[in-house]
This record gives C-alpha cells, structure tokens and sequence, in this order.
C-alpha cells in the first residue's frame, strides 16, 4: 500500500483565494482525521470521519474551514477564502479502529500571502 | 477534559548520551499511547505504542518507553543517541471519543 496521499505537497496563494486540500486513506481503513500544525498551537486536530460520516468538527477553526468525505478512498479539506493565518501543515491521517495505530501522510504545506 | 502534555520543548543531548522524553497524561481511564517523531519536513512515523499488558514497549529505531499509571507518565527513552535523532517528537493519547490527542512535541538537538 501506498499509505496515505495528500496533495498538493506545496501550496501557495493569495488571501482571499479557495484553497482545497486532498487526501486519500489508507484502502481499508475506516478513521480518517484532519490535523493542522502550526509553531504556535502545534498539532491540531480539525475533523475526523468514521465510514465517511464526519463525528466530531469541532476544532474547525472557523466556518471558512469545510471538509468532505464522499467516498471511502477520497476526502478534502477547503478553506474558503483563505487568510495569512491559515498558513500551517496539513495532515491527513487514517486509521482502523481496532488497530489503533494512526498513519499520517507526509502533510500538505499551505502559504497563504 | 483528556490532554497529553509534554514538558520539555527542547532537549539537547550529546551524541552517545542517554535520552528520557517526558510524557505525561490525564484521561478518566488509562487511554492508548503512542510516541511519534517527525524530522524537519517530513510527515509523523510512529515509534511505539501501548495498548495494555506489559509496561515497557519497544519500538522503532532501538527507542522504548515506559509506562507509569502511578505517574500517569509514558516517556521515551533510548540509552544511546545518535546524531539522526535529531527531530521533534510527539506524544499522543487515544482515549474515548475516538480522538487522538497530541502533545505540543519536544525539540530534541544533538550535539557532536
């Protein structure tokens, strides 16, 4: 397997643009989580899904923040529009549940100017 | 409310020398824990975790950790540090709700 795939690897944008972030899970695997890490807060959880249904969105900053999950191999996170301070690591992360172990893609890293 | 805090934000150690992470938890019942590293650009790899039994876990990369309810402590060790241990590390809970809880990570520098 090929693990977790986020892209774009690298954005950049201008404030007040729609920026989309794109994930696909581990094939499988049922748990998949938006995390956002940044100097100041560190790790951040924003949302999880469970089977494609988000649970818990509560550390979704603002509701500029959306996410979706319309299959069980593909998920995005969007802002909309985007500010300077949304400028953080993106990490999608999936999971099985009865497994417990949590496997992260390599991060889309977001620089909105 | 369920939260892993890492004292330390930066450690430096000398290369060859021992290495103690602190981890410390506070959930209502003793929740999964996991350490993860992250080097300079990369994503999260998972070094160990504890699920339950026995309460010292090996991982990845000759690392261990230690777990203490007494202490409501999981801290990694690793007797002999090298220089490509350099990284942020992360401590990590899985309690009720699902949700994965992280640490704000330890800094570790490496001296030569």
């Amino acid at each position: 397997d090929a693990g977790v795939i986020q892209s774009p690897r690298h954005e950049v944008t201008e404030m007040g643009q729609e920026v989309t972030l794109r994930c696909k899970p581990i094939s499988g695997h049922d748990y998949l989580f938006w995390y956002r890490q940044t100097m100041m807060r560190g790790l951040e959880l924003l949302i999880y899904f469970n089977n494609n249904v988000p649970i818990d969105d509560s550390g979704m900053p603002e509701d500029r923040f959306s996410a979706k999950m319309p299959n069980a191999s593909f998920s995005t996170l969007k802002i909309q529009p985007s500010e300077p301070r949304d400028s953080a690591v993106y990490f999608c992360a999936s999971r099985i549940r009865d497994r417990g172990k949590a496997f992260f893609g390599q991060g889309t890293r977001l620089t909105v100017v | 409310a369920q939260s892993v805090t890492q004292p330390d934000i930066h450690i430096t150690v000398s290369e060859g020398a021992s290495l103690e992470l602190r981890c410390n938890y506070s959930y209502g019942a003793t929740p999964y824990l996991f350490w993860y590293v992250q080097s300079p650009g990369q994503g999260l790899q998972l070094l160990l975790k504890y699920f339950s039994g026995d309460t010292l876990v090996q991982g990845i990369k000759g690392f261990e950790a230690e777990f203490k309810r007494s202490q409501s402590s999981f801290n990694l060790r690793k007797p002999s540090v090298h220089w490509s241990d350099a990284a942020e590390y992360f401590c990590a809970g899985l309690g009720g709700g699902n949700k994965l809880t992280f640490g704000t990570g330890t800094q570790l520098k490496v001296e030569l």
